[in-house]
């Protein structure tokens, strides 16, 4: 069964800081996807990684896929209090696309 | 605004009580999705349906009972059910098959409390 684990699980961290989230899965995957979700709220889909050596960046955030270490990572630069939200992985596959989301990091930007 | 619209926003039922989630979708995907979450838990897959038909079924309890009736609306029907289902239902969309790997699109969810 797919396992997809993240750390930090919470991180506090000052505007202008950068830092990285890790996500580690289990079992293959080809594909990769990260999530925002804002308390109360539903998920907000950021980015999808296709392929081994795939990064994508949007404004601060940029994300990263190795395939071979079952790795993905979540790069936040120079934070800023809106980025404050709790943000998953997922691997998914398959035809359904059927997710496992990982455990999730809950990021507070301090000003 | 989200693309996936879940009525209602929130439910209280009783534990005898029978009612219904809705989840309705015009982007034209045709696999739609059912999860639950609890509070500071990451959302957990209950069903998969692909082409109007259920595909996968996490092991949910029956009390819970997907229903797809058309490309476009997905209800999940509840009955009986326990205090420990007190949660958030969201539903998603997609495309399926290998060559879509978009983005499950997620709707706000119901909030779902039983007493």
């Amino acid at each position: 069964e797919l396992k997809v684990e993240q750390n930090p699980l919470f991180l506090s961290m000052q505007e202008g800081k950068n830092y990285t989230i890790y996500c580690n899965y289990s079992t293959t995957s080809d594909r990769l996807y990260w999530y925002r979700q804002d308390p109360g709220k539903s998920l907000e889909s950021l980015f999808v990684l296709l392929s081994n050596g795939a990064v994508k960046q949007e404004g601060r955030l940029m994300a990263s896929l190795d395939t071979k270490a079952r790795l993905s990572t979540l790069h936040i630069t120079a934070a800023v209090h809106d980025l404050s939200a709790t943000y998953f992985c997922a691997p998914g596959g398959g035809a359904t696309n059927k997710l496992i989301f990982g455990t999730g990091t809950l990021l507070a930007v301090q000003p | 605004d989200t693309e996936v619209t879940q009525t209602p926003k929130h439910l209280v039922m009783g534990m005898t009580n029978k009612k219904s989630l809705k989840c309705e979708q015009h982007m034209g995907h045709r696999a739609m999705y059912w999860y639950k979450q609890k509070a500071k838990k990451p959302p957990e897959l209950m069903f998969v349906y692909s082409y109007e038909k259920l595909s996968i079924n996490e092991s949910v309890p029956s009390r819970f009972s997907p229903e797809c009736p058309n490309s476009s609306l997905l209800n999940l029907h509840l009955h009986a059910l326990q205090p420990e289902d007190s949660a958030l239902y969201l539903c998603a969309s997609s495309r399926p098959g290998q060559g879509a790997k978009q983005p499950q699109h997620f709707g706000d969810g119901t909030r779902l409390s039983i007493l």
